[in-house]
């Protein structure tokens, strides 16, 4: 079974400061790993996907299939970086997206 | 082009009632999926449907259900309703041609609150 586990429900760093949310998953398979963020008062979207190797508002997150895990980081955390932040996981070539709890990052002036 | 439009933003019903949920995916995407947000389980998938079959189904009881007409728009339908389906019901279409990397786009949810 897919399984996406976010250790950290609340994160709270200055601006300027480094970010890592983390994320572990379980899956036996090929996942696709994500990350998708919520601001205030928003829908929820797309950030990132670990396919595409991009880098997002300066985001990155790599794959490490040793240690299953996906965590977003950040050098230099901004204000308007603040929002819910989840990783998600489906199946290859699937839809079936499953979510891990979320992390509410705050970013400290 | 316009986003994923879901109705009834907010609704309340009574337990045991049903409810149908509509959504309405963006123009040429023909995957539509569901989830259920609470602040206890957080988002959790419900099914995906594609070309009018269930091509997913999470773990939930059959009181939950939804179905896709030809022009992609769908609908889910929980009947009997009990307090814990107290909820934000998340609507998402996507591609959906196979390729996973197809990006999901999420609506602003239909609130549901049972009493």
């Amino acid at each position: 079974a897919q399984r996406v586990t976010q250790p950290e429900k609340l994160l709270s760093v200055f601006k300027g400061a480094p970010v890592e949310l983390k994320c572990n998953y379980s899956y036996s398979g090929s996942p696709e790993l994500f990350w998708y963020v919520q601001y205030s008062r928003q829908r929820l979207q797309l950030l990132l996907r670990h396919i595409s190797r991009e880098s997002i508002k300066g985001f990155t997150a790599d794959l490490n299939k040793g240690e299953t895990s996906f965590h977003l980081k950040k050098p230099f955390a901004q204000e308007e970086d603040s929002a819910m932040y989840y990783c998600a996981l489906s199946r290859y070539n699937n839809n079936d997206m499953r979510f891990g709890a979320g992390t509410r990052l705050t970013v400290k002036p | 082009k316009a986003g994923v439009t879901q109705t009834p933003r907010y609704l309340i019903k009574t337990r045991g009632q049903q409810v149908t949920l509509s959504c309405s995916p963006i123009s040429g995407h023909r995957s539509v999926s569901w989830y259920q947000q609470t602040p206890g389980q957080g988002l959790q998938f419900l099914f995906e449907y594609f070309s009018e079959t269930q091509r997913n189904k999470g773990n939930f009881p059959g009181r939950f259900s939804g179905r896709q007409f030809s022009n992609s728009r769908s609908e889910m339908n929980v009947s009997t309703l009990e307090l814990g389906d107290s909820a934000l019901y998340l609507c998402a279409s996507s591609l959906g041609n196979g390729y996973s990397g197809n990006t999901i786009y999420f609506g602003e949810g239909s609130w549901l609150t049972v009493v």
